[in-house]
């Protein structure tokens, strides 16, 4: 079975701009979150989508915004870039089906760098 | 607020040895705990987890011990193995949170040969 795919791996965007990053889920799975993952702060939600629908979110601003398809293929996209949004943008998946699929599967990550 | 935290931001062990995580926990409503390992340019891989009525998992050389009580868990990997060199993050959940998953800042351990 495929893993969680994430592209691009990497990315380097000025200040200002905007950026779309995408994910595909393990086959089956209905739920795609979204991470941030920055040194010395671990892995910060910022939203969950089931079914097309944003089921849960962060506390992060407007800027972050995500959808998600009826492939459950998910884009997160940031506008507005500022040099705090360099980071580790993490994916993950679940079957959301029960309490034990609350065990995600996390793509490799798409390194955003913003200068 | 950091709701769940891991004090110790590294640990170094001797192969062989035991590796003892530690985790702490603020929210009473948490009721599923979970352990990644994340190896550097890879996503984060689960490893065990952990239910609120439970106070031990064992899977291998991985056990999670939970104390409700003290509202901490700890990861106890025997014996530790140079494999085992890699980013530990701890997580938790709750059902009247929707189980959105909360992680902790994570514990780096070295395992020295």
């Amino acid at each position: 079975k495929a893993g969680v795919t994430q592209t691009p791996r990497y990315l380097i965007k000025t200040r200002g701009q905007q950026v779309t990053l995408s994910c595909s889920p393990i086959s089956g799975h209905r739920s795609v979150s979204w991470y941030q993952q920055t040194p010395g702060q671990g892995l910060q939600f910022l939203f969950e989508y089931f079914s097309e629908t944003q089921r849960n979110k962060g506390n992060f601003p407007g800027r972050f915004s995500g959808r998600q398809f009826s492939n459950s293929r998910s884009e997160m996209n940031v506008s507005t870039l500022e040099l705090g949004d360099s980071a580790l943008y993490l994916c993950a998946s679940s079957w959301r089906g029960s309490q034990r699929s609350y065990e995600q599967y996390f793509g490799p990550g798409t390194r955003l760098t913003v200068t | 607020d950091q709701q769940v935290k891991q004090n110790s931001p590294s640990l170094s062990v001797q192969e062989g040895r035991i590796s003892i995580l530690n985790c702490d926990y603020t929210n009473s409503m948490f009721d599923y705990f979970l352990w990644y390992k994340k190896y550097p340019a890879e996503g984060p891989t689960f490893l065990i987890s952990i239910s609120s009525i439970k106070d031990k998992n064992e899977d291998g050389r991985f056990t999670v011990f939970l104390n409700k009580s003290a509202k901490h868990l700890s990861l106890h990997i025997v014996p530790s193995q140079p494999g085992d060199s890699a980013v530990y993050f701890c997580a938790a959940s709750a059902r009247s949170n929707d189980y959105k998953l909360s992680f902790g800042a994570g514990t780096t351990v070295t395992v020295r040969a």
